[in-house]
């Protein structure tokens, strides 16, 4: 009874290919994020949807796109991989977008060959 | 300018030390988050603060909205507690967003 899960939780690809990372909170949660953590263990927000709506979208690559088919779920989409797309991605939601302690997920490590 | 500093960067402690990791910010926050992740690359939430102080087992964290800093204690510290320490803020100028610190890595030995 995971509270966030991500899948996959390793993907290996080539250049140029596209793939996309797939979260889903049971939480009930109405409040979903990416974030990127660079080889430097820095963690940086990409995106935040709150009930299916985007509210943050952070200085990043139109390759890079998220989907929220309902408020349980927000998938990432990133198309033409490049080399420095490879680093670990967290998934996390929050009860609201108030002062709201974040669920993390797992994280999945993306390396781009 | 929005900006999130930790200190130190690295700190290596025995087992039973009290433990404390330092978290400073440049301009008004509405929010302040510790997490923990651990060497698996888990991450876990361990406060979220806008004042005062909160303790959860031998963690405590305080804040001083007026000197913008906030310390995180770790008492009794045990091998268990190597991981990295994050701070992130919630600006008030920022909206819903939370700035990452680039975290504190803290090896205890037994």
């Amino acid at each position: 009874d995971t509270a966030v899960s991500q899948t996959p939780k390793y993907l290996v690809t080539q250049m140029g290919n596209d793939k996309s990372i797939k979260c889903e909170q049971n939480l009930g949660h109405d409040t979903m994020y990416w974030y990127k953590q660079d080889s430097k263990k820095f963690l940086k927000i990409m995106f935040s949807y709150n009930n299916k709506e985007l509210i943050i979208n952070e200085t990043v690559p139109n390759r890079f796109s998220p989907k929220s088919p309902d408020k349980a779920h927000l998938n990432l989409h990133i198309n033409s991989l490049e080399l420095g797309d490879s680093a670990v991605y967290f998934c996390a939601s929050s009860p609201g977008q108030g002062v709201n302690i974040q669920y993390f997920g797992a994280g999945t490590r993306l390396s781009v060959l | 300018k929005n900006e999130v500093e930790q200190s130190p960067q690295n700190l290596t402690a025995q087992e039973g030390e009290f433990i404390t990791i330092n978290c400073s910010y440049s301009v008004g926050i509405s929010a302040l988050h510790w997490l923990q992740q651990h060497p698996g690359g888990g991450i876990v939430s361990l406060f979220m603060l806008s004042s005062g102080k909160k303790k959860h087992g031998r963690l405590i964290a305080t804040i001083n909205i007026q000197e913008k800093h906030s310390s995180l204690h770790i008492t009794a510290s045990h091998p268990r507690d190597s991981a990295v320490y994050i701070c992130a803020v919630r600006f008030v100028n920022t909206g819903n967003q939370f700035y990452f610190g680039t975290g504190t890595s803290l090896t205890v030995i037994p």
